[in-house]
């Protein structure tokens, strides 16, 4: 079956780098989605990788390993409005997203 | 200049009724996404249109049934509701069925 895991729920400092890990597992890969959503709001992109390697996007950065159906997202500089849920989405051989639940972040300051 | 727009935002109603979801987008998108979000925060997909005809039809109920009268709109409408059915309900678009998508704001559904 096609599936997303990624932590449920994850703590980080203002100013810290956090690192939220994502496997899939899906039929057939058209590329790895991460999305930012506040409490209450919708789902909003924030990077897509379909090749290996690191795609940078200001202070987050998005990373990508076919071989190991691995991506995480990267954090950096953190701020109290980096406190949402990050959704990993796999997108299969039909080009359907498979999502994850989603790891909510929790910033202190 | 809203790109994805839904209507209504909040709705809540009895078991056993009709009730109707609009969703409107400005991006010139070929492809438009119905989900359904529940208290575990799943995105579930429900429908996607591409040119209005109906491309994926997951497993749902057929209460629910989408309608499409132009390219630029997607319509979601439920039949016969029940509590089953609360949930928040995102709209979504695409240039093709491929790239990425983006959201309306949701219209959360509540079933008493």
């Amino acid at each position: 079956g096609q599936n997303i895991d990624q932590p449920t729920e994850m703590t980080a400092t203002e100013g810290a780098i956090v690192q939220i890990n994502c496997t899939y597992q899906t039929s057939g890969f058209n590329g790895l989605f991460w999305y930012q959503q506040h409490a209450g709001e919708a789902p909003t992109f924030l990077s897509y990788n379909v090749l290996d390697g690191l795609e940078e996007k200001g202070r987050f950065s998005s990373f990508l390993s076919r071989s190991k159906g691995y991506s995480y997202l990267l954090l950096k500089e953190l701020q109290m409005k980096d406190s949402a849920s990050y959704l990993c989405a796999a997108m299969d051989s039909n080009y359907q997203l498979i999502w994850g639940a989603g790891t909510k972040l929790i910033i202190k300051p | 200049d809203t790109a994805v727009s839904q209507t209504p935002k909040y709705l809540v109603t009895q078991m056993g009724n009709d009730k109707s979801i609009k969703c409107e987008q400005n991006l010139g998108h070929d492809t438009m996404y119905w989900y359904k979000q529940d208290s575990k925060k799943f995105l579930k997909i429900m429908f996607s249109y591409n040119n209005k005809e109906l491309i994926i039809n997951e497993t749902v109920p057929n209460r629910f049934s989408p309608k499409s009268p132009d390219k630029a709109h997607l319509n979601l409408h439920i039949n016969s509701l029940e509590l089953g059915d609360s949930a928040v309900y995102f709209c979504a678009s695409s240039q093709r069925l491929e790239d990425t998508q983006y959201f309306g704001p949701g219209t959360r559904l509540t079933v008493l």
